[in-house]
């Protein structure tokens, strides 16, 4: 079955610097990778989200790359602000109709 | 508003107490799911529904049930809880499995 790796566990940066998020993959069929933020006790939100037939998808301040060969996600943050500072998941399908497999999460700490 | 609606957001129980988590969407999704979240292990699947009727075992399902008998609705049971089964749950639901959740505000179940 499908397995997710998120690393790293924790990562704390400076406010203004660059964070990034990776995630690997086992199964090269999987076709939608999606990424959640969870503030401390709040629900995980969608923040940004890209399938199989695109290489990078950005919002703002946010980024997400595939690299569908090595099977492997990133998430990237730019001029990071304290209310970054969340657990992120990455998430990875399959296919269509299958359930969504979590990372364990990464805990995002942006110090002002 | 479309929303994913638990209750209830807190609860403390007794060991074999039976108790009942209530899930409900008001965005006419076809899937919903119910997830686990413990500390350092990121957000584990317990059950999910493809649509009316249908349901399935996720990662975790060892001492819950569930049931989907209309579409809005997806109650997660707990017979007869354990304190291994303290923990923070959340429901979610999407048009499709893979496809971005919205999730719940969780239920944060304490069993003594």
């Amino acid at each position: 079955g499908e397995n997710v790796e998120q690393h790293p566990s924790t990562l704390s940066v400076q406010e203004g610097d660059s964070a990034v998020i990776k995630c690997t993959y086992s199964d090269s069929a999987s076709n939608y990778f999606p990424w959640y933020k969870q503030e401390l006790g709040k629900r995980p939100q969608l923040i940004i989200d890209i399938r199989s037939n695109v290489g990078e998808k950005k919002d703002q301040r946010i980024a997400v790359t595939l690299n569908k060969t090595a099977k492997h996600f990133s998430l990237h943050i730019t001029e990071t602000q304290p209310e970054d500072s969340a657990v992120y998941f990455c998430a990875a399908s399959i296919r269509a109709g299958t359930a969504l497999i979590f990372g364990k999460g990464t805990t995002l700490s942006v110090s002002s | 508003e479309a929303q994913v609606t638990q209750n209830p957001r807190y609860l403390i129980t007794v060991t074999g107490k039976k108790l009942t988590v209530t899930c409900s969407q008001n965005m006419n999704h076809e899937y919903m799911s119910w997830y686990r979240q413990d500390p350092g292990l990121g957000l584990r699947q317990i059950y999910y529904s493809m649509n009316v009727e249908v349901t399935d075992k996720g990662d975790v399902p060892e001492g819950y049930k569930v049931s989907r008998k209309e579409k809005r609705n997806f109650p997660l049971i707990l017979e007869s809880p354990s304190p291994n089964q303290t923990s923070l749950y959340f429901c979610a639901s999407s048009f499709e499995a893979s496809y971005g959740y919205t999730f719940g505000s969780g239920t944060r179940l304490t069993v003594v």
